[in-house]
């Protein structure tokens, strides 16, 4: 099992570009989740999904879009990157415990973006 | 508000030294708690949980934590840690209204040799 992984692992924008970042899970967990983090800030939830085909917005949503096409992958998009946005970007899932309350997430390793 | 806050930013210990975290928070009920770690360039990888029962649980790595409802905490332990223990650790709550975590804003942990 790879777990979590994401993509790319880095990348340098220019302000005003757009890129995609790729999360992949494939221990068939129902929740998804992005996070940025920034220094002395800890994680703050960006978007996450209940499941397939649902995505619902975080703490921090602005100037970011997600899309859930298929349970195993998390997309998370940036239309115009601002320099705001540079950060290090961490995908999570998790799956289902008691009572419908999501239960450990797991980590992928990370995407650092740097934004110009 | 429901909240979490971990009171050190950063902590020192030396190496075969006792270890302790702090973590409080505030909740309206018995939350879910967690520790992660996240190692240097790393994703963040589960230490443990509690959900309810034993208020004293064990984890990976020869972390234990002791949920104290009176204190509203739920303090991480090591008692001795090893340079390969230099990370950042992070204590959430949950679930909120969302079915959400809360994240403490982490303690960095340094070992001196």
């Amino acid at each position: 099992n790879a777990g979590v992984t994401q993509t790319p692992k880095f990348r340098v924008l220019k302000t005003g570009q757009s890129m995609t970042l790729l999360c992949a899970q494939d221990m068939n967990h129902e929740y998804m989740y992005w996070y940025r983090q920034d220094p002395g800030m800890g994680l703050r939830l960006i978007h996450y999904s209940v499941g397939e085909g649902t995505t619902a917005k975080g703490e921090v949503p602005d100037g970011y879009n997600v899309s859930r096409l298929k349970k195993q992958n998390f997309l998370l998009g940036l239309e115009s990157a601002a320099p705001s946005q540079t950060s290090v970007y961490f995908c999570a899932s998790s799956y289902l415990g008691l009572a419908g309350i999501p239960e450990t997430q797991y980590f992928g390793p990370g995407t650092r973006l740097l934004v110009l | 508000a429901q909240s979490v806050t971990q009171p050190d930013i950063h902590i020192t210990v030396s190496e075969g030294a006792s270890l302790e975290l702090r973590c409080n928070y505030s909740y309206g009920a018995t939350p879910y708690l967690f520790w992660y770690v996240q190692s240097p360039g790393q994703g963040l990888q589960l230490l443990l949980k509690y959900f309810s029962g034993d208020t004293l649980v064990q984890g990976i790595k020869g972390f234990e934590a002791e949920f104290k409802r009176s204190q509203s905490s739920f303090n991480l332990r090591k008692p001795s840690v090893h340079w390969s223990d230099a990370a950042e650790y992070f204590c959430a709550v949950g679930p909120d209204s969302n079915y959400q975590l809360i994240w403490g804003a982490g303690t960095k942990l340094i070992i001196k040799p």
